[in-house]
């Protein structure tokens, strides 16, 4: 069962640009986490960030967490090319080791 | 760093025969988990293990089973392949907490004909 849902499912911007997703879950969570896919590969945990943290900070990352609207924001400021990738939330309903993923944002960053 | 390492990351087989799909970590993870990912419906659980023998359903286990004789590693058995189970298979581990951020292998594309 798909807990999160990315928004929007593909973006496109310049280099230098700052790109905006969001990720909306239904249930209770214990922590929101999100991974980046690069074409053909595995996911690559980014950050975590806690039911009682509002906001988090990780390089050119920054993710919000609003429990009252069951929703994330991460912004990627100044994108690269290399940003391109796919980037999903996952969330930690507490219940036993597992998450549950979205579905995922497409990001294109181009020169 | 951790490495989850899956045996291969191409491979085709014909409907009927029996696949084997594995998994090997190196961080003494006790949380092993299995994934299959098709466009539009991101990643969904198939089976995950929290300790050598143990096993749990996730949300799509019907033609799949696991094994888990080693703790660093996590074999994905498919009984008799079918077509529609044409897909990206993704590996992960985790340390035994509960939310912890997991780590993923880079995959297998698996191709029934």
């Amino acid at each position: 069962s798909q807990q999160g849902e990315e928004d929007p499912q593909a973006l496109s911007i310049q280099e230098g640009e700052n790109a905006t997703m969001n990720c909306s879950y239904k249930t209770s969570i214990n922590n929101l986490q999100w991974y980046r896919q690069n074409s053909g590969r595995g996911l690559v945990h980014l950050i975590l960030i806690r039911s009682n943290e509002r906001e988090k900070h990780s390089g050119r990352l920054r993710v919000t967490l609003d429990t009252s609207k069951k929703s994330s924001s991460l912004l990627i400021t100044a994108s690269r090319a290399a940003d391109t990738a796919s980037y999903f939330c996952a969330t930690d309903a507490g219940t036993a080791s597992k998450l549950t993923f979205g579905t995922g944002t497409r990001l294109q960053v181009t020169l | 760093d951790v490495k989850v390492t899956q045996s291969s990351r191409y491979l085709v087989k014909r409907t009927g025969e029996k696949v084997f799909l594995e998994c090997v970590q190196d961080m003494d993870h006790e949380n092993m988990f299995w994934y299959r990912q098709d466009p539009g419906l991101g990643l969904r659980l198939i089976y995950f293990s929290y300790d050598v023998k143990m096993k749990e359903k996730g949300d799509i286990p019907e033609g799949y089973s696991v094994s888990r004789e080693k703790k660093e590693r996590f074999s994905l058995i498919l009984e008799s392949a079918s077509t529609n189970q044409t897909s990206m298979y993704l590996c992960a581990s985790s340390l035994g907490q509960y939310g912890q951020p997991q780590h993923f292998g880079d995959g297998t594309r698996l191709s029934i004909l």
